[in-house]
């Protein structure tokens, strides 16, 4: 079954250091997000990609945040100054669909830790 | 967004049927009902997802009242690996993507 994979599984970084986190959607699926779960709280969304343009984001995804498309098969998000409070699970989805019956497709998640 | 009321855990016994409510009261015409689950440390997972008739799949079935203001997740048999935590999400139809919007979900323990 085709699935959404990411990397790293875990990275620990330090405070005002750039982060990548990478994501390869499932091959045929258009739209891509981000999401983020912090520590035993809710999952919340950050941005949503389509068509090579972000099409919307929260208003968590501030001007630190910055995501990309850059091969056609990986999707990234980057956090250029990363801070104490960006430490999270990041959570990478894909679908084939915009509609609201379609399915989003999650990732594993990669869990960031900003020391 | 269209809000949804769900309790905040619940419990049940291994091979025994489970119903998990959701309440959704402001619910529009054209929001479908969507229903997702985090197993302990992993992604997000579509489980089912609904209009207005009743729903089956292999993984659950989704019973949708009349009125749409309420629905039920029925897992009819309960093994230890469906203990998670299950969110009902309304599906935002006013929007250009149909992000999903969670919220807190119910946290199901399976006893054995």
């Amino acid at each position: 079954e085709p699935e959404v994979t990411q990397t790293p599984s875990h990275q620990v970084t330090q405070m005002g250091q750039e982060v990548i986190l990478r994501c390869v959607p499932i091959s045929n699926h258009l739209y891509f997000y981000w999401y983020r779960q912090i520590l035993g709280q809710k999952v919340e969304f950050l941005v949503s990609f389509y068509n090579n343009e972000i099409s919307e984001k929260s208003e968590i995804f501030d001007d630190q945040f910055s995501v990309e498309r850059p091969d056609g098969s990986n999707f990234t998000l980057k956090i250029r100054s990363t801070k104490l409070e960006d430490s999270a699970m990041y959570f990478c989805a894909s679908s084939d669909w915009a509609a609201n019956t379609g399915e989003l497709f999650f990732g594993e998640g990669s869990r960031l830790t900003v020391l | 967004d269209a809000k949804t009321t769900q309790p905040n855990s619940m419990e049940s016994n291994e091979e025994e049927p489970v119903h998990l409510p959701c309440n959704h009261s402001t619910i529009s015409g054209t929001d479908y009902i969507h229903w997702y689950r985090q197993l302990p440390s992993q992604g997000p997972e579509y489980v089912i997802h609904g209009l207005t008739s009743n729903v089956n799949n292999r993984m659950a079935s989704l019973a949708i009242a009349e009125d749409r203001k309420s629905s039920t997740l029925i897992l009819h048999r309960a093994t230890l690996r469906d203990a998670a935590v299950y969110y009902c999400i309304l599906r935002d139809s006013g929007g250009s993507n149909y992000k999903l919007t969670f919220g807190k979900g119910t946290l199901l323990t399976v006893n054995p």
